[in-house]
């Protein structure tokens, strides 16, 4: 299995600050490789796919970069409906694994 | 619309099963993939498996082999997890999950179910 290094676990930031994630592979998945978003007692929703590609409806704001075995999401300008938990997912290989996913407070 | 839509709560014993439903609408259900992940109580996500609902054909972590069973109707357009032998690491939140690229297993999910809590107690 593909084992996922995601930091930091926890991140406090403020309004109108600029963010970034990280996620670490165990081995390279070239581009494979998702991030969503996720708010209490709500499923899970897609941000970026393709490490970089931006999903329909999401403002641009959010963007992501890697490949290989380093990934990044960054939040350009904290909103305040962005304060909720992020994860990154390889698709690259069965099993499919989740970072352990990092909780963005406001500060 | 695209939608997934899930059974509702169970409560379970130790050592029974639960069987969760995920019906598909507004799109052509053997054309998509669907993936299971779920959610134990403030942790994060762990995939399960998945299941090609035009073959049957499925995949599965190995943490679940022998105790997860997916399965599909395609005359109704849904799909079922059934987990057996269920102990108190069990209870979560189960979601089933479309990835966006037709007829690919391997791609990021888009249509999540709203989830189903899975409660095993005694």
């Amino acid at each position: 299995a593909i084992w996922m290094t995601q930091s930091p676990s926890l991140l406090s930031a403020s309004t109108g600050d600029r963010v970034t994630i990280s996620c670490r592979m165990s081995q390279g998945i070239s581009s494979y490789l998702a991030w969503y978003q996720q708010k209490p007692g709500k499923a899970p929703e897609l941000l970026i796919y393709a490490a970089s590609t931006l999903q329909s409806g999401v403002p641009s704001r959010f963007s992501g970069s890697g490949s290989g075995t380093d990934f990044t999401l960054t939040i350009s300008c904290l909103q305040s409906e962005d304060f909720a938990t992020y994860y990154c997912q390889q698709y690259y290989s069965f099993p499919y694994t989740f970072g352990q996913g990092t909780k963005l407070e406001n500060k | 619309q695209v939608q997934l839509v899930q059974s509702g709560a169970e409560v379970k014993k130790p050592g029974a099963s639960v069987k969760v439903s995920c019906k598909a609408s507004g799109y052509t259900f053997t054309s998509y993939y669907i993936h299971w992940v779920r959610q134990a109580p403030g942790q994060g996500l762990e995939w399960m498996g998945i299941i090609n609902p035009s073959a049957g054909s499925t995949s599965y972590a190995q943490k679940f082999q022998g105790r997860v069973t997916m399965t599909r109707d395609t005359s109704t357009s849904t799909v079922y997890m059934e987990l057996s032998s269920l102990r108190s690491e069990d209870t979560a939140v189960y979601y089933c999950a479309r990835p966006i690229t037709v007829n690919s297993p391997g791609d990021a999910f888009d249509i999540w179910g709203q989830g189903t809590m899975v409660t095993v107690s005694s």
